[in-house]
């Protein structure tokens, strides 16, 4: 295991519903991300926290929204999405600054699936 | 800009046969490199890293890179393929120095190795 957990390990929703993805890392790290895996297409980054405040925003549509109240624990909240969403959503964490390393360890991720 | 290319999608190998996987850069700056792989419904895991120092780097399971700036490229090498090599790795730069501490993921090659 890398020390990054994700749950729910896979999700079915509709796309009124509304639902939330955790990830949580226990490595000490000070940045968390969110990805975007779809079959066949590169990987996508969404969003970067980096202590806690959202350093990048992809150009993600408003009906994903994350939340990071701390820097071990990291939420992306969902809400009317559509059948394109379905995806594995790959959460990472890191230690950015000063002579960091910067190797991204990632959680198993979350296979969503939007019908 | 920074951005990495995998240019095969797929690569066989039989068992027991050393395997390569192609990766070529390019950056601003100097890069930091990265390999990770990924098997069936779970995460990127890390396997090794280029930061400094010597151009053959060696990583987890067995496998190696070597750095070559003049042509650009940080291949992933492994002197004999087992069958549990089967996966899909991952390339990745980031470029330094450079503010924004991204790293770029290439498409992904699929390792096929044959029994």
């Amino acid at each position: 295991e890398t020390g990054v957990t994700q749950t729910p390990r896979h999700l079915v929703m509709g796309m009124t519903n509304k639902k939330s993805l955790k990830c949580e890392q226990h490595l000490g790290h000070n940045a968390m991300y969110w990805y975007k895996q779809s079959a066949k297409k590169p990987l996508e980054l969404m969003f970067v926290y980096n202590f806690k405040e959202q350093t990048e925003n992809n150009s993600v549509p408003s009906r994903f929204s994350p939340e990071c109240p701390n820097s071990s624990h990291l939420f992306l909240h969902l809400h009317t999405l559509q059948p394109e969403d379905s995806a594995l959503y790959l959460c990472a964490s890191s230690q950015r600054g000063g002579p960091g390393t910067y190797e991204q360890y990632f959680g198993p991720g979350t296979r969503l699936t939007v019908t | 800009a920074q951005s990495v290319a995998q240019p095969e999608d797929q690569v066989n190998v039989a068992e027991g046969n050393p395997l390569t996987v192609k990766c070529t850069y390019s950056v601003s700056g100097n890069p930091y490199l990265f390999w990770y792989v990924q098997y069936p419904n779970r995460g990127l895991q890390f396997l090794l890293k280029y930061i400094t120092g010597d151009n053959l780097v060696k990583g987890s399971y067995g496998f190696e890179a070597e750095f070559n700036k003049s042509q650009t490229s940080f291949h992933l090498k492994k002197p004999s393929a087992l069958v549990s090599d089967s996966a899909l790795y991952f390339c990745a730069v980031r470029d330094i120095p450079h503010p924004d501490d991204k790293i770029i993921f290439g498409k992904g090659t699929r390792l096929h190795i044959l029994p």
